[in-house]
């Protein structure tokens, strides 16, 4: 059974400082996505990144920067420079096989940046 | 383009009764996945519904049903509603199934009180 552990429930940081949030998958299947959403006080989730289990070359996207490491069952993200804004509930989550129902979503890590 | 929007956005039932949550997909968006989050936890997924039939089904008793119309939009049923069912309820459309290429777009949740 698939299954995602965020293991770090919430962090705090002050602006500017870096923060990794961890994510752990577990997957019997070799076809398989990985997802992070950002939630804001809002609720409406907000698509961040798909990664497939093919392909395990680290990105990068402004301030955000995602590693996935197969051999580690990891795809962690991190956010350079925090701001204020990034203050959200991020979710890690995991889509097996090639369709896109399904998705099993981790437990969240509630981010506070403080000024 | 109009995104994903549910509706209502807050409902209070008696445990019980009977409630049906709407969702109308973004344009263009064949697929609609219904989830449930309890507070403090990661989004469930309940079903996903393709071109009005039913793709997929999480661990949901047969209590929670859903329909999807000719355009796409989208209802969720739950009968006999229990107090652990007080939830935020989240659609999501995408243009298709294809994890590779199609991400889910979320609505802002309706948030469901049992009582």
């Amino acid at each position: 059974a698939q299954k995602v552990t965020q293991a770090q429930t919430e962090i705090s940081v002050v602006e500017k400082e870096d923060v990794t949030l961890d994510c752990v998958y577990e997957t019997r299947d070799t076809t398989y996505y990985l997802f992070w959403y950002k939630q804001p006080p809002s609720g409406e989730l907000v698509f961040l990144i798909r990664r497939n289990s093919f392909d395990e070359q680290n990105e990068i996207s402004g301030r955000y920067s995602w590693n996935f490491q197969k051999s580690t069952s990891s795809f962690n993200f991190t956010i350079t420079a925090s701001q204020v804004v990034d203050s959200a509930v991020y979710f890690c989550a995991l889509s097996e096989g090639r369709n896109n129902n399904d998705m099993r979503f981790g437990a969240g890590t509630r981010l506070t940046v403080k000024p | 383009e109009t995104g994903v929007t549910q509706s209502p956005t807050h409902l209070i039932k008696t445990r019980g009764q009977q409630v049906t949550l709407r969702c109308s997909s973004q344009s263009g968006h064949n697929t609609v996945s219904w989830y449930q989050q309890a507070l403090g936890q990661g989004p469930q997924f309940i079903f996903q519904y393709y071109r009005e039939e039913e793709n997929g089904r999480g661990n949901f008793p047969p209590r929670f049903s859903g329909l999807q119309f000719p355009n796409y939009s989208s209802e969720l049923n739950v009968n006999a509603l229990e107090l652990d069912d007080s939830a935020l309820y989240l659609c999501a459309s995408s243009p298709g199934v294809q994890a590779s290429s199609y991400e889910q777009y979320f609505g802002p949740g309706t948030r469901l009180t049992v009582t």
